[in-house]
């Protein structure tokens, strides 16, 4: 089966620096997504994007992050000034179509984020 | 807004018993659910969905969920647990938009 890779699985950051979390999505697909796990604590929603736009976000995706698809393969995710808080896991998830009924999101296997 | 309640944290099974992880879902219209399996080191796998008609739906590696509308309910169901299934549950609840809600995952133990 088709897998969503993300690197670094670890990243570990001073606070106040900028991060980066890479993507990979699946290449035929169309949607993409980011979630994250802060631990012990629920997945949550961060931003979907399609389109090379951004199609929702919630209330967590504020102006520190940003989201690009630069190169047609990756797909991105920045945090300009990290915080203490944003130490959780990161998922990325891509699928063909989207909306409510879209059947199948691939999730990739997370990267853990560390802010010192 | 959407919401989705887990109310176990942990759930501990010898194997070859029988499974069922509960999930409560807060949604005014019908849902679209969903439950997810994480293992270790592993992305969140789709196990099953449900959208709309026959209200218990089949699963990859055994599983099954019945959507209970009057309940608010979709619990998932194995009847017969293999050591290969300790992972961690999530169960999902999508409305009328992208955005997928979690509930907090149920962590599966699996026993000898």
């Amino acid at each position: 089966e088709p897998e969503v890779t993300q690197t670094p699985s670890h990243q570990v950051t001073q606070m106040g620096q900028e991060v980066i979390l890479r993507c990979v999505p699946i290449s035929n697909h169309l949607y993409f997504y980011w979630y994250r796990q802060i631990l012990g604590q629920k997945v949550e929603f961060l931003v979907s994007f399609y389109n090379n736009e951004i199609s929702e976000k919630s209330e967590i995706f504020d102006d520190q992050f940003s989201v690009e698809r630069p190169d047609g393969s990756n797909f991105t995710l920045k945090i300009r000034s990290t915080k203490l808080e944003d130490s959780a896991m990161y998922f990325c998830a891509s699928s063909v179509r989207g909306g409510a009924t879209n059947e199948k999101l691939f999730f990739g296997s997370g990267t853990q984020l560390s802010v010192l | 807004a959407q919401s989705v309640t887990q109310p176990d944290i942990h759930i501990t099974v010898s194997e070859g018993a029988s499974l069922e992880l509960r999930c409560n879902y807060s949604y005014g219209a019908t849902p679209y659910l969903f439950w997810y399996v994480q293992s270790p080191g592993q992305g969140l796998q789709l196990l099953l969905k449900y959208f709309s008609g026959d209200t218990l739906v089949q699963g990859i590696k055994g599983f099954e969920a019945e959507f209970k509308r009057s309940q608010s309910s979709f619990n998932l169901r194995k009847p017969s647990v293999h050591w290969s299934d300790a992972a961690e549950y999530f169960c999902a609840v999508r409305g009328g938009n992208e955005k997928l809600t979690f509930g907090t995952g149920t962590r599966l133990t699996i026993i000898p």
